[in-house]
């Protein structure tokens, strides 16, 4: 089965500490990105990847660290810096760029307390 | 003003009926458009991309284009109570870059 695969589900975290988001897919997709959703918001791209080794600011970056250094994985970290970390965090990959439709999988959701 | 508009409802359907939404966006460049279904903590599922003006059609559903007026949207036939979700404009603007709208809730009734 083609698909994306977000770990963990649920993520509880106390304030001060950094944590990481896995995001993996299997749809040999180019591009991956990261988005966040708030209640009652559309979704914030945090950050993007057109290619391995190579990633880029979405609207709300600060805070917030990636890398690509596989075509099939781009992990997110929540740092401390982030001043408001509790969210959805969604991963998403499409083919190409952003024109592309893009696939999203199941999410985590973050609570920092 | 906000570049991806959407009512956000709810939208309140009964069972059998049509369901309409809408989509408004503020940039004329924009090349492609995206309607995601989204259920109560899910994450959101592609149901239609257009790209084109007019009409396309998959199933149940039917995306409307409309450049010149810029607005794309969405019909639902025949509405079940398993379309109850939030539905998701998405629109990829003139820079490449894909903008949400904050979505409309749908509730279908019985």
């Amino acid at each position: 089965d083609g698909g994306i695969t977000q770990s963990p589900k649920y993520l509880f975290r106390k304030e001060g500490q950094n944590v990481t988001l896995s995001c993996e897919q299997n749809l040999n997709h180019d591009a991956m990105y990261w988005y966040r959703q708030d209640p009652g918001q559309g979704l914030r791209l945090i950050y993007y990847s057109q290619i391995v080794n190579d990633f880029q600011k979405g609207d709300i970056a600060e805070g917030y660290s990636v890398s690509r250094e596989k075509k099939e994985s781009f992990p997110l970290t929540v740092t401390s810096a982030q001043k408001n970390p509790t969210a959805f965090y969604l991963c998403a990959s499409s083919i190409g760029g952003q024109g592309y439709e893009q696939y999203f999988g199941p999410g985590t959701r973050l609570t920092v307390t | 003003q906000k570049e991806v508009e959407q009512n956000s409802g709810p939208l309140s359907v009964p069972e059998g009926a049509i369901a309409s939404l809408n989509c408004t966006y503020s940039d004329r460049g924009s090349q492609s458009f995206f309607w995601y279904r989204q259920y109560s903590g899910k994450s959101p599922e592609l149901i239609m991309f257009i790209y084109s003006n007019g009409d396309k059609e998959d199933g149940r559903f039917t995306a409307q284009l409309n450049k010149a007026s810029q607005y794309v949207s969405l019909l639902i036939r025949d509405s079940q109570p398993s379309d109850s979700a939030t539905y998701l404009c998405a629109v990829n603007n003139s820079w490449g870059k894909l903008q949400f709208g904050a979505g409309t809730q749908v509730v279908v009734t019985p």
